[in-house]
């Protein structure tokens, strides 16, 4: 398995700024990935982290709106930018580690509240 | 396109009692179904997971199975606690990109004293 942890646990932010979300993960892992959940409903793929290389983003995400990086194997931060209150979820990052039958493993979240 | 449909969206049951949580997919080609449990305020924790050619797996209290003919699954939960109060969220991965998860929108069970 593999223990993964953010900071912060929770913000309140306003209008118009950005925030800096932390992942690290407690070993070297193939792959990382940022999520979004919405109050009362699943995880929604925000964009694949990759290792020295620009973030691979889903339809409807943008980088300017959610830069990410990835500096090594075991770390990643997302960042969302000019927030709105539109913004306020909970984020969440996910790690895969390939061999065997993959699973994926969920960090505990990040809730952001926009005013 | 691939869908992920889990029912009932929500469940109350008593303490002890047992519950079949059912999630039913369209995705093509199938590689593999996870269930997980997601306690309020934390991330997903893996429950079971299962390829195509297995159709039961157990992890303590919770039984998954697998009908891959019917696209269908279901989680059983033997002997409910208190703490098995949860959001339960059956996961599908394809064959052509194992790590992108199409997710079920959960089912959210509540388990009274």
């Amino acid at each position: 398995s593999a223990v993964i942890s953010q900071k912060p646990s929770r913000d309140i932010c306003q209008r118009g700024t950005s925030l800096t979300i932390q992942c690290q993960v407690d070993s070297q892992v193939t792959m990382m990935f940022w999520y979004r959940q919405q109050p009362g409903q699943s995880l929604t793929l925000i964009a694949t982290a990759n290792q020295g290389s620009e973030a691979t983003y889903e339809s409807g995400f943008v980088i300017d709106k959610f830069p990410i990086s990835r500096p090594n194997l075991t770390f990643s931060t997302l960042t969302v930018s000019n927030m709105s209150p539109e913004d306020s979820s909970i984020y969440l990052c996910g790690c895969l580690r390939f061999g065997g039958v993959d699973t994926q493993y969920f960090g505990p979240g990040t809730r952001l509240t926009v005013l | 396109k691939n869908q992920v449909e889990q029912s009932p969206q929500s469940l109350i049951i008593l303490e002890g009692k047992n519950c079949t949580l059912q999630c039913n997919y369209t995705v093509s080609p199938f590689s593999n179904l996870r269930w997980y449990k997601q306690d309020t305020g934390r991330g997903p924790v893996s429950l079971t997971i299962m390829t195509f050619s297995e159709n039961t797996k157990s992890n303590g209290r919770y039984t998954a199975t697998l009908d891959a003919d019917t696209k269908q699954s279901s989680l059983h939960i033997t002997a409910s606690q208190l703490s098995d109060s949860a959001s339960y969220i059956c996961v599908v991965s394809a064959m052509d990109s194992s790590y992108k998860l199409i997710f079920g929108s959960g089912t959210r069970l509540l388990v009274r004293p």
